[in-house]
């Protein structure tokens, strides 16, 4: 069974300091991870993926298949960036139902 | 731009009733999610449909049912609520072609069962 696991339910930053959330995932196959972004009272949306290995708002992600991760990291921090944060796996079935994690909520000081 | 409704965004009701959220999608996606989330559980697939009429058990499908009779809506069934199905329940929907198509969400239901 696939499974996606984000150990940090809270994570508190400094504007400007760099910024990593963990993602951590099982899977047997080829993996297409994404990350995807709540900002307050606004519908969840995707950020990124791993295939286009685009960087989007300063993020970036890594697929790291040897050690199973695909964390989302940016250099320098911003206030907007406060949001919920979840890591997804999509798998092989018939609608390529996504499997998501438990969510980090990111909170960039002042 | 593609558009996801969710008809209510607040809902109360009664232990015991049947429920009723509606979805519905107006860029011809072939595919349609229910999730419920949760604090510190995430998003949890309860059903999804991958064509009209048809559907599949997700990971939580213990209390519910769906419906899809056409292929931009997309409903989900609380038989008989009950106070832990309260959560915010997500509809989203997504092509079949193109790999790594991302999910388009709803606004999401509030969904509170005294």
């Amino acid at each position: 069974a696939q499974r996606v696991t984000q150990p940090e339910k809270l994570l508190s930053v400094f504007k400007g300091a760099p910024v990593e959330l963990k993602c951590n995932y099982s899977y047997s196959g080829s993996p297409e991870l994404f990350w995807y972004v709540q900002y307050s009272r606004q519908r969840l949306q995707l950020l990124l993926r791993h295939i286009s290995r685009e960087s989007i708002k300063g993020f970036t992600a890594d697929l790291n298949k040897g050690e199973t991760s695909f964390h989302l990291k940016k250099p320098f921090a911003q206030e907007e960036d406060s949001a919920m944060y979840y890591c997804a796996l999509s798998g092989p079935g018939s609608a390529r139902q996504l499997t998501f994690g438990s969510g980090t909520q990111l909170t960039v000081l002042p | 731009d593609v558009k996801v409704t969710q008809s209510s965004r607040y809902l109360v009701k009664r232990t015991g009733e049947k429920v009723f959220l509606e979805c519905v999608q107006d860029m011809d996606h072939e595919n349609m999610f229910w999730y419920r989330q949760d604090p510190g559980l995430g998003l949890r697939l309860i059903y999804f449909s991958y064509d009209v009429k048809m559907k599949e058990k997700g990971d939580i499908p213990e209390g519910y049912s769906v419906s899809r009779e056409k292929k931009e809506r997309f409903s989900l069934i609380l038989e008989s609520a009950s106070t832990n199905q309260t959560s915010m329940y997500l509809c989203a929907s997504r092509p079949h072609q193109g790999i790594n198509s991302p999910l388009h969400f709803g606004n999401g239901t509030r969904l509170t069962v005294t």
